[in-house]
């Protein structure tokens, strides 16, 4: 079945610092979407990415999709506190997605 | 807009018994929902697509006599955990999605089972 794979599992980084998470599909997707999700919290939706190469923004952080619609990445610049959380991708139909485990970001003030 | 709420957020049980959890669509309209599980410092786990109206869909390996799936009507759907034991203890989230484009998942705030 389709996985999803997601690098790194876990980073540390200064405030300040810029932060990347990597996805990658074992199939080509039709779309892949990015959650946040709090320590005991719910996944909460960020951004949805459809079209190959796509590039999108929302303020410091930027989603990519990669040219095969296989691999997708989400760069934080300058990271604050309160971006502390797990990023998680989620790749695979309209109607079923396919999550990863998450990058869990933590944020030394 | 686009709420979907889950009850309870927590529950401890006895092993034997069963938990009812609940999804509610608030403020829309789910003809599909999802249902997923996901243990300490694991990924969201796809266990069943709750359909309105007809009968769940189940992900390989998720006994459907076990987590029986009930979506009534537009804007609830129910997981109930029957006979649970100590090692279905975990996170029991849903989602759900209105039909904007691009608007991804919606999911509820979970519910954390624990089964002594």
């Amino acid at each position: 079945g389709q996985q999803v794979m997601q690098i790194p599992q876990y980073q540390h980084v200064q405030e300040g610092e810029d932060f990347t998470t990597y996805c990658n599909s074992s199939t080509t997707l039709s779309n892949i979407q990015w959650y946040k999700q709090r320590p005991g919290g719910h996944p909460v939706f960020l951004i949805q990415l459809v079209k190959s190469g796509e590039v999108k923004k929302q303020k410091r952080l930027t989603f990519q999709f990669g040219e095969a619609k296989k691999n997708s990445s989400l760069h934080i610049t300058a990271t604050q506190t309160t971006d502390v959380g797990t990023y998680v991708c989620g790749g695979g139909s309209n109607y079923k997605l396919t999550f990863g485990k998450g990058t869990l970001l933590t944020v030394n003030p | 807009g686009a709420v979907v709420s889950q009850h309870p957020s927590w529950v401890i049980c006895k092993s034997g018994t069963s938990v009812k959890i609940e999804c509610r669509s608030l403020d829309f309209q789910a003809t599909t929902m999802f249902w997923y599980r996901q243990f300490p410092k694991q990924s969201l786990m796809l266990m069943a697509t709750s359909n309105e109206g007809s009968k769940a869909t189940y992900e390989q390996g998720v006994e459907k006599d076990k987590f029986l799936i009930n979506h009534a009507s537009l804007t609830l759907s129910t997981l109930t955990v029957t006979s649970a034991h100590p090692e279905d203890s975990s996170f029991y989230i849903c989602s759900a999605r209105r039909n904007d484009r691009g608007r991804g998942y919606t999911f509820g705030s979970g519910t954390r089972l624990t089964v002594v």
